[in-house]
C-alpha cells in the first residue's frame, strides 16, 4: 500500500510569491501526477511526472524516482492559482491512483 | 479539446433510494475509472474498468455498487440502496496512455 504525504497542508502566501508543494510517497510508482481542484471540487490534471522535469506555463513539477519526492512549483503566483493542489501516485502494475491530502494554497492580493 | 462530462451535476436522493451517476469518458479511451470525495477528505478510488469488465476495485465497492457500460459512450455508477455515508462527490476519469482524465464531479447528497 501507497502512501502519500503532501506538505504543507495549507499555505498562504502573498502574490507574486514562489511556491513550493511537496509530495513523498512509500513505494515505487510508475507515474506521478498532480492535479488541481477549484472549491465548485472539479479536478484538472496538471503534470504527468516518472522521472525529471516539467514546466507548463508557471508551473514547474520536478520528481526524484530514487527520493520518491515529487515538488510542484508556482513562480509569480496570482490570486487566481488559488485552489486545492493534490499529488497522486499510480504504483507499478496497477490501476488505480492513490491520492494525497491535498495542499490548501491561498494566495493573497 | 475533448473532455469527460457526467450527468448530473448533483443529486439528491433519500437514504435507500438507487442512484444511477453517468459519465461519458473521451471517445478513444479504453480505461476507465470511478473515484470519490467525502467532503474534507481525501479522493479515494473506487473501481477501474477495462474491456468491459472490472480490472480493480478497492474494498469501499461492495455489492452495493455496480458500474456498467451500457452502450458505445456512456459509462455508469450504480449504487442499490443509498446510505448517508454515500454522500460524496463523484469522480469519473478515463485514459488512453497514462493518463488520466477527470470529469466534473457529480456531488451526492443522501438525506
Amino acid at each position: 500500500k501507497n502512501e502519500v504525504e503532501q506538505s504543507p497542508q495549507n499555505l498562504t502566501a502573498q502574490e507574486g510569491e514562489f511556491i513550493t508543494i511537496n509530495c513523498s510517497y512509500s513505494v515505487g510508482i510508475s507515474a506521478l501526477h498532480w492535479l488541481q481542484q477549484h472549491p465548485g471540487g472539479g479536478i484538472v490534471s496538471l503534470f504527468m511526472l516518472s522521472s525529471g522535469k516539467k514546466k507548463h506555463g508557471r508551473l514547474i513539477a520536478t520528481i526524484n524516482i530514487q527520493e520518491k519526492h515529487s515538488s510542484l512549483h508556482i513562480t509569480a503566483s496570482h490570486p487566481r492559482d488559488s485552489a486545492v493542489y493534490i499529488c497522486a501516485v499510480r504504483n507499478q502494475g496497477a490501476q488505480k491512483l492513490v491520492f494525497g491530502q491535498g495542499t490548501r494554497l491561498t494566495i493573497n492580493p | 479539446e475533448p473532455e469527460v462530462t457526467q450527468t448530473p451535476s448533483h443529486q439528491v436522493t433519500q437514504m435507500g433510494q438507487e442512484v444511477i451517476l453517468r459519465c461519458v469518458p473521451i471517445s478513444n479511451h479504453l480505461y476507465f475509472y470511478w473515484y470519490r470525495q467525502i467532503l474534507g477528505q481525501k479522493v479515494e478510488f473506487l473501481v477501474s474498468f477495462y474491456n468491459n469488465e472490472i480490472s480493480e476495485k478497492s474494498e469501499i465497492f461492495d455489492d452495493q455498487f455496480s458500474v456498467e457500460r451500457p452502450d458505445g459512450s456512456n459509462f455508469t455508477l450504480k449504487i442499490r440502496s443509498t446510505k448517508l455515508e454515500d454522500s460524496a462527490m463523484y469522480f469519473c476519469a478515463s485514459r488512453e496512455q497514462l493518463e488520466q482524465y477527470f470529469g466534473p464531479g457529480t456531488r451526492l447528497t443522501v438525506t
